[in-house]
């Protein structure tokens, strides 16, 4: 049974830095990851979404890596803004059209 | 429409009570899927429909979740006699083509559903 962790859970950042959020995931068969940002109360907003072919996408700040052999992937934010502050959420597509989720890591950006 | 949309966006029910939940997906779009996220949670696969036909309903929790898509378009997902860990948010996502993979799940704001 494919399971998605996200490390870490919470993470409480001042304004300006690089950061890294971890997601990784027990099987490698998979179609893509995508990541995902949800604002308190709001639905996800998707962010980037990687094939299984590919290594890495950008856009903007961010830049997700993809080692499907190794079962993980990195979500990379470059100098973070208090606008950053949400919960991140990565989910692979196993080969079935459904998602499976990891739990989320819970950023705050302050001033 | 612009989005995919969610109606009600708050539902409170007492226990034993039936809800349903409205979903319009983006318009064109083949795919619709139905999500569960509990409180602190990722969501949750529910159910996943290909126009018309529900091709996938392992995550629905019991028999009380009974979901639809008449037409191809907007989607109902029901749920009967309601209990307490019910409680969550529902939502749905939405995507353009049909067998293909790689197209991103587009998501509502959810219906936050309580009972009491």
């Amino acid at each position: 049974k494919q399971e998605v962790t996200q490390i870490p859970a919470a993470l409480s950042v001042p304004e300006g830095e690089n950061l890294v959020l971890n997601c990784s995931f027990t099987d490698s068969a998979i179609y893509n990851l995508q990541w995902f940002r949800q604002d308190p109360g709001k639905g996800l907003t998707s962010l980037l979404l990687i094939q299984s072919s590919q290594r890495e996408q950008t856009s903007g700040r961010l830049n997700a890596s993809l080692d499907k052999s190794s079962g993980r992937s990195t979500l990379y934010i470059a100098a973070s803004q208090p606008g950053d502050s949400a919960t991140y959420l990565c989910a692979v597509r196993p080969g079935t059209d459904k998602l499976i989720f990891g739990t989320g890591t819970r950023l705050q950006v302050f001033p | 429409g612009a989005g995919v949309s969610q109606s009600p966006r708050y539902k409170v029910a007492k226990r034993g009570q039936d809800v349903a939940l409205r979903c319009d997906p983006i318009s064109g779009h083949v795919s619709l899927f139905w999500y569960q996220q509990a409180l602190g949670q990722g969501p949750e696969f529910l159910t996943y429909f290909q126009n018309e036909a529900q091709l996938d309903k392992s995550g629905l929790p019991s028999d009380r979740f009974f979901a639809e898509r008449p037409e191809g378009s907007v989607s109902t997902l029901k749920i009967q006699r309601t209990q307490q860990e019910d409680s969550a948010v529902y939502l749905c996502a939405s995507s353009s083509k049909q067998g293909n993979l790689n197209q991103p799940q587009h998501f509502g704001d959810g219906t936050r559903l309580s009972i009491l």
